[in-house]
């Protein structure tokens, strides 16, 4: 089956300690993208990335990292230096000659404690 | 600053009668419009776009209206059933942004048999 896979779905971290979210796809898609959402809100864009070894910060990029190192793989850094990362993040995937869709995997529910 | 809003937080509509969802955008680089339907802790799951040089695209009982000119789409659902009960979130993307998408805060349908 193809798809887009995040693990774990559910994550709990003290406050002060980086956690890297994962994010996997099969789809042979080239962009990738995460987004948070928090309650009552939209998806707010974190980082992108439309190539290996290339990305962009979103609109919120602050205490977040990201690494593009396998056309398959995005993984999500949530840093120390993020002052409110409790949320929701999903990640997303797009291949570039078809259309815009983008799709998206389950989500990761993060908590910090 | 919120560049894709949905004014409606919520909507409630009898089965078998017609949703109307609506949008309105400030971005005039945004060149392609996508709704996704959405259910809580899980991925947006899409369900229909439209590019900015069409005016209408439909898919089964999924229509989606575009008028450039007042920066506003909406989402027609017809006939409306139970299971199309959830939050549908709005999202626009231009190039010049990897086709990041802009995504609204959501609008809550309950459609009551």
């Amino acid at each position: 089956d193809g798809g887009i896979t995040q693990s774990p779905k559910y994550l709990f971290r003290k406050e002060g300690q980086n956690v890297t979210l994962s994010c996997e796809q099969n789809l042979n898609h080239d962009a990738m993208y995460w987004y948070r959402q928090d309650p009552g809100q939209g998806l707010r864009l974190i980082y992108y990335s439309q190539i290996v070894n290339d990305f962009q910060k979103g609109d919120i990029a602050e205490g977040y990292s990201v690494s593009r190192e396998k056309k398959e793989s995005f993984p999500l850094t949530v840093t120390s230096a993020q002052k409110n990362p409790t949320a929701f993040y999903l990640c997303a995937s797009r291949k570039n000659d078809r259309g815009n869709e983008q799709f998206f995997g389950p989500g990761t529910r993060l908590t910090v404690l | 600053d919120q560049q894709v809003k949905q004014n409606s937080p919520s909507l409630s509509v009898q089965e078998g009668r017609i949703s109307i969802l609506n949008c309105d955008y400030t971005n005039s680089m945004f060149d392609y419009f996508l709704w996704y339907k959405k259910y809580p802790a899980e991925g947006p799951t899409f369900l229909i776009s439209i590019s900015s040089i069409k005016d209408k695209n439909e898919d089964g009982r999924f229509t989606v209206f575009l008028n450039k000119s007042a920066k506003h789409l909406s989402l027609h659902i017809v006939p409306s059933q139970p299971g199309d009960s959830a939050v549908y979130f709005c999202a626009a993307s231009g190039s010049n942004s990897g086709y990041a998408l802009n995504f609204g805060k959501g609008t809550s349908l309950l459609v009551t048999p």
